[in-house]
């Protein structure tokens, strides 16, 4: 098991609501990573933040949004939640160390049903 | 741009037997390149990764990946599989090299089922 810690575990929201997922990372990573696993699909990037600020951006909509706290964990918001939003959302972190080669830990994720 | 095509959606195979599971990938420069498991309700699982030097990388339980550059390939192996070895694999390259703190994002492939039967 890695070190991540992802919550909830699930959640069920209805469309045009507002959702909060929170990720703790890894001790001694300070970036975090998230990305969303639709249902038979391999994740897909959404956001990277480094040292609380946004670094690179996947192809989603503004009403995804996040943050990075001086601890280094992060949230993820999703604001007026779509059917097509329903996905497994993964939470990643990595070591800071360049020489690391970067690996991406995950946690468990958090399974989101909008309905 | 970047891409990764793992072109089997399930892969069956015996216990006992030796086990690939296929990886192409598409990008330019020199790929960073991985393996993550997914066991069901699970998180991925980190596996193994290429990163630069021996084209046969060895990882965790057993698995080990062979670089192939003018293939562009990155294919998983297991000389023999377990039943425990079910699960979903995903391949992944990341898209730009380490810049110092920066890790890149990670492209995944769409994932293969593997399949061990007793």
């Amino acid at each position: 098991e890695t070190g991540v810690t992802q919550s909830p575990t699930h959640l069920i929201k209805t469309r045009g609501q507002q959702v909060t997922l929170r990720c703790s990372s890894q001790s001694g990573h300070n970036t975090v990573s998230w990305y969303q696993q639709a249902l038979g699909q391999g994740p897909q990037f959404i956001f990277q933040y480094y040292r609380e600020e946004e670094n690179g951006r996947g192809n989603f909509p503004p009403r995804f949004s996040g943050l990075q706290f001086p601890n280094y964990s992060s949230e993820l918001n999703v604001n007026a939640l779509e059917l097509d939003d329903s996905a497994l959302y993964l939470c990643a972190s990595s070591p800071r160390a360049a020489g690391s080669g970067g690996t991406q830990y995950f946690g468990p994720g958090t399974r989101l049903l909008v309905l | 741009a970047q891409s990764v095509a793992q072109p089997e959606d399930q892969v069956n195979v015996a216990e006992g037997n030796p086990l690939t599971v296929k990886c192409t990938y598409s990008v330019s420069g020199n790929p960073y390149l991985f393996w993550y498991v997914q066991y069901p309700n699970r998180g991925l699982q980190f596996l193994l990764k290429y990163i630069t030097g021996d084209n046969l990388v060895k990882g965790s339980y057993g698995f080990e990946a062979e670089f192939n550059k003018s293939q562009t390939s990155f294919h998983l192996k297991k000389p023999s599989a377990l039943v425990s070895d079910s699960a979903l694999y995903f391949c992944a390259v990341r898209d730009k090299a380490i810049v110092s703190g920066n890790t890149g994002k990670l492209i995944f492939g769409q994932g293969t089922t593997l399949q061990v039967k007793p």
